[in-house]
C-alpha cells in the first residue's frame, strides 16, 4: 500500500530555521513534491525531488534520500506569512496522481 | 495567471440536488486530470483519474454513480456532485498535468456547502 508519513504539527519563531520530515512507503517512485497550503486555498508548489540530493530554491531546500525513502523540506528565515500547511506528496507512475501525506502545519510566531 | 481555472470557487446548494464544478487547463492539453476533496484540517484526497475519452478511474470508497465525472475535451474535465447531502460538504480541488510533463497544476478549488 501507499503510505505517507510527516509531524502534524511544528512551531517556530521568526528568522529560524525549521525542518519537515517525510517519509514514504510507495509501490513505485516517479518524484515527491512539496506544497503549501493556506487555509481555505489551493495547494501551491515549492518543490520536486526525483533524484537523490538536495535542491536549494531561494529560502526553501527540499532534500530525497530514495533508499531510505525519506524527504525533508527546509525552510530558512523564517518569516509570520510561512505559518502554512506543508504537504509532502508521491508520484508513484508517470503521469499518475499525485498522493499526498497529511501535511504538517506550521507555526511561526515573533 | 492560472493555468488550471476551476470554476465555481464557491457554490452552495440545497441537499438532493446537483451541482458541477468545472475544471479547464488554460494554456496546455491535458489527456488527464485529478479530482481530490479535503475536509477541513485533513489533507488532500484522491477521488478520481479523469481520462479524456474515456471512463474516469475511482479511488476505493468513492461512489462513481454519485461523482460523475465527465472529460470530454483535452482541455476540460467536469465534476457533478449528485443528490447533494451535507456529508459531501468539501474543498474539491483538481489538478492537470502536460502530455508528456512532470509539473502538475492545480486549480484553485471549490468550496461546496451543501444545506
Amino acid at each position: 500500500g501507499q503510505n505517507i508519513d510527516q509531524p502534524t504539527e511544528m512551531t517556530a519563531t521568526e528568522g529560524a530555521i525549521v525542518q519537515i520530515n517525510c517519509t514514504y512507503q510507495t509501490s513505485g517512485f516517479n518524484g515527491l513534491f512539496w506544497y503549501q497550503q493556506h487555509a481555505g486555498e489551493a495547494p501551491t508548489f515549492l518543490s520536486y525531488n526525483v533524484l537523490d540530493g538536495l535542491e536549494e530554491k531561494g529560502r526553501f531546500s527540499s532534500f530525497l534520500s530514495r533508499s531510505k525513502g525519506y524527504s525533508y523540506l527546509l525552510l530558512k528565515e523564517l518569516q509570520m506569512k510561512d505559518s502554512a500547511s506543508y504537504l509532502c506528496a508521491v508520484r508513484d507512475e508517470a503521469g499518475t496522481a499525485l498522493i499526498f501525506g497529511k501535511g504538517t502545519t506550521l507555526s511561526v510566531s515573533s | 495567471g492560472a493555468v488550471v481555472s476551476q470554476h465555481p470557487s464557491r457554490v452552495i446548494c440545497k441537499s438532493g440536488t446537483s451541482v458541477k464544478i468545472e475544471c479547464r487547463s488554460l494554456d496546455f492539453q491535458a489527456t488527464t486530470m485529478f479530482w481530490y476533496r479535503q475536509f477541513p484540517k485533513q489533507s488532500l484526497m484522491l477521488m478520481a483519474t479523469s481520462n479524456e475519452g474515456s471512463k474516469a478511474t475511482y479511488e476505493q470508497g468513492v461512489e462513481k454513480d454519485k461523482f460523475l465525472i465527465n472529460h470530454a475535451s483535452l482541455t476540460l474535465s467536469t465534476l457533478t456532485v449528485t443528490s447533494a447531502h451535507p456529508e459531501d460538504s468539501s474543498f474539491y480541488i483538481c489538478s492537470a498535468t502536460q502530455v508528456n510533463g512532470n509539473t502538475i497544476y492545480f486549480g484553485e478549488g471549490s468550496w461546496l456547502t451543501v444545506v
